[in-house]
This record gives C-alpha cells, sequence and structure tokens, in this order.
C-alpha cells in the first residue's frame, strides 16, 4: 500500500533561519506531489505542485521553493524564514494519469512557527 | 482558474441530526472531479466523498451523501445521523486532470462542522 511520510511534525524557527520540509512516498512510482499552506480562514493554498523529478510549478510567488530531486522525494525549502511563513503545511500526492483513483493523499503536516 | 467557495465558515449540529454544507465552484472545465476532506483536530486530511461530474447522480458513502447540481456549479454535503466523531474541518475541493501534466486540486476555505452533544 502506498504512504506518505511528511516530516518534522513541528518546528519552530527564528526570523531569517533556513527551512526545509521533507516529504516521501512510498509504494508507488511517477506520483504527482503538491506542497499546501493551511492559514486560519484560508483553507489550502497550493504552493507548488510536481509531475516528476526536477519538474516544479510554483502557484504563489513567496519566499518559498521546492525541489524534487528523486521520484518520490518532495523538498520544500526556504532560505531566510518570515514571521508570515508561520503556517501548517501538507504535502500531498496523486496517483498521475489516473481517472479511476483521482483523489489526494495527504501527509500529516508539519506546523511550523517563525518566531 | 478554478475557485471554490464554502460560504458557511462554522456550523453546529445536534447528535443524530442532518446537517447540509455549501459548496460551490466556478469552472469553465466539464470533465472534472469534486470531493469533500474532513480535517479532524490530529489535522490529518481524510477523504469523506468524491463525485465525478460526468456522472448524474450523486454520490453516497455511508451517512454521507452528496447533491450535486453541474448547471448551478453547487456541491453540497449531507451529513445524516451526525456523530461527536464527525466534528472536524470540511473542505470541498475541485480537481481537473490535465493528461500528462497531471491533475491539479484546488480547496475552499473550509466549514468548520461542530457536533453538540
Amino acid at each position: 500500500s502506498q504512504t506518505i511520510h511528511q516530516w518534522p511534525a513541528t518546528l519552530v524557527q527564528p526570523v531569517g533561519s533556513p527551512l526545509s520540509l521533507e516529504c516521501t512516498v512510498e509504494g508507488t512510482s511517477n506520483p504527482n506531489l503538491y506542497w499546501y499552506r493551511q492559514a486560519a480562514g484560508r483553507g489550502l493554498q497550493l504552493l507548488f505542485y510536481s509531475v516528476g523529478i526536477g519538474q516544479i510549478s510554483s502557484e504563489v510567488p513567496q519566499n518559498l521553493s521546492a525541489s524534487r530531486p528523486q521520484d518520490r522525494q518532495f523538498i520544500l525549502s526556504s532560505k531566510k524564514l518570515l514571521l508570515s511563513d508561520s503556517g501548517f503545511y501538507l504535502c500531498a500526492w496523486s496517483i498521475r494519469g489516473s481517472r479511476i483513483k483521482t483523489e489526494a493523499f495527504f501527509g500529516q503536516g508539519t506546523r511550523l512557527t517563525v518566531v | 482558474a478554478q475557485t471554490v467557495t464554502q460560504s458557511q465558515p462554522e456550523m453546529s449540529v445536534q447528535e443524530a441530526e442532518t446537517v447540509t454544507l455549501s459548496c460551490t465552484y466556478d469552472t469553465s472545465e466539464n470533465n472534472y472531479y469534486l470531493f469533500w476532506y474532513k480535517q479532524p483536530p490530529s489535522r490529518q486530511m481524510i477523504l469523506v466523498i468524491r463525485q465525478e461530474a460526468y456522472k448524474q447522480q450523486n454520490a453516497t458513502e455511508n451517512r454521507f451523501s452528496v447533491n450535486f447540481q453541474k448547471a448551478a456549479k453547487s456541491f453540497s454535503l449531507k451529513i445524516s445521523d451526525s456523530q461527536l466523531g464527525d466534528t472536524a474541518m470540511y473542505f470541498c475541493a475541485f480537481m481537473k486532470h490535465y493528461g500528462r501534466t497531471g491533475n491539479q486540486f484546488y480547496f475552499g476555505t473550509g466549514t468548520s462542522l461542530t457536533v453538540i452533544p
């Protein structure tokens, strides 16, 4: 069966420090991968999505970047965190090209607090 | 661009009663998928129900059912016999299949549902 791992679960970082959140998927290949941010009252905001290694699309220009160094690994990064980067970050995956199993599967999320 | 609107930020329902959560969306696409996700206090996102736009029949999953009105671009979720474990944030989501470029999901802002004992 497929599983998704996202870590760390919680993170407190000072302003100006770097960030690296990692997400890996097991039990599938060539997944679509996504990073979302959840802020109070704003739902899930799509930050990045990827359809393959090295292929990253950004939905919202901001202080963050994403990389996909391996097929089932998706990394969210920042060189210098801002207070406004605080939030709950969710990694998700879906089966590419499937019209049957179409849903997104989510990791357990990372609560990031920038202080 | 696709947008998903949930106009009810908070709702409450008495245990064992029925509640309906509203969702509307805006798209020019004809073939797409709609979802309701549940996010309990653990914050794990759980798929509740899925609807294919090409299917006229409304999807049902046990106590959960949808009222899909394609022309009106409306997709409401009905929870029957509400249970305390239904207390959660509920997100409506839209997905368009883009072939080789993959699937993209768009979420509403959520409805916080509280089931009152």
